[in-house]
């Protein structure tokens, strides 16, 4: 079983800085295979980004990812006030077949 | 546009069963793979199970011996069930269809409780 982690468990920055999260892997992985996620609290989680570096339908360009082998990142370029939430990494592998990170939570500084 | 909705009982006995569904509108039922995903509270997201238009399923692992996904593609529906929960198995669950190894659309989620 390939184990996510992410770091940091929590990041503190303001508006308008740039924040970068990162996910790493125990083992190498296809990049088409990775995604992220944006939770915010009582909601449904929201895909950003898969196979690593393409956004998802309507999210803004602020949002990129990056990565390959077993080191993967998500950056927000300018912090808005509503990107301040929780973010999950997942990967599509073989047993389980997704599995996702710890999560790293985005707080305002 | 796909939405999926999602029903079932959201308080549960230890050792009964967890039965949840979700209906799927928009996109293409028998074309897609769809999925269960699970939240406890306060804490991260765990993956339940995988079922596609065939019918055939994949499950968690740590899940496996207590899990049963099916779907009815008469009325795009897909079903969880859950056998012999405990208060481990207390979280939100969520159906989700599967696109490009990713989760794209999500229900809305289902606070299922386990308790005495």
């Amino acid at each position: 079983e390939i184990v996510l982690t992410q770091s940091p468990g929590t990041l503190s920055l303001s508006p308008g800085e740039r924040a970068t999260l990162s996910c790493r892997a125990s083992q190498s992985v296809r990049s088409n295979y990775f995604a992220w996620y944006q939770q915010k609290p009582g909601q449904t989680p929201r895909l950003l980004i898969y196979g690593t570096s393409n956004r998802a339908t309507g999210i803004p360009d602020r949002f990129s990812g990056s990565g390959s082998g077993t080191d993967f990142s998500l950056t927000i370029s300018r912090l808005e006030p509503e990107d301040f939430a929780v973010y999950y990494c997942q990967l599509y592998g073989d047993s389980p077949l997704y599995t996702f990170g710890q999560g790293t939570k985005l707080e305002i500084k | 546009q796909v939405q999926l909705q999602q029903w079932g009982a959201g308080l549960l006995k230890p050792s009964e069963t967890l039965s949840l569904s979700c209906s799927v509108y928009g996109g293409s039922f028998i074309h897609d793979s769809w999925s269960w995903i699970r939240q406890p509270p306060g804490k991260g997201l765990e993956w339940i199970g995988e079922i596609n238009h065939t019918g055939y399923t994949k499950y968690n692992p740590s899940l496996e011996s207590r899990v049963t996904m099916s779907l009815d593609t008469s009325k795009n529906q897909f079903s969880l069930k859950v056998t012999s929960v405990t208060a481990a198995d207390t979280a939100v669950y969520y159906c989700a269809r599967l696109s490009r190894y990713s989760i794209d659309y999500w229900g809305q989620g289902t606070l299922v409780t386990v308790s005495s």
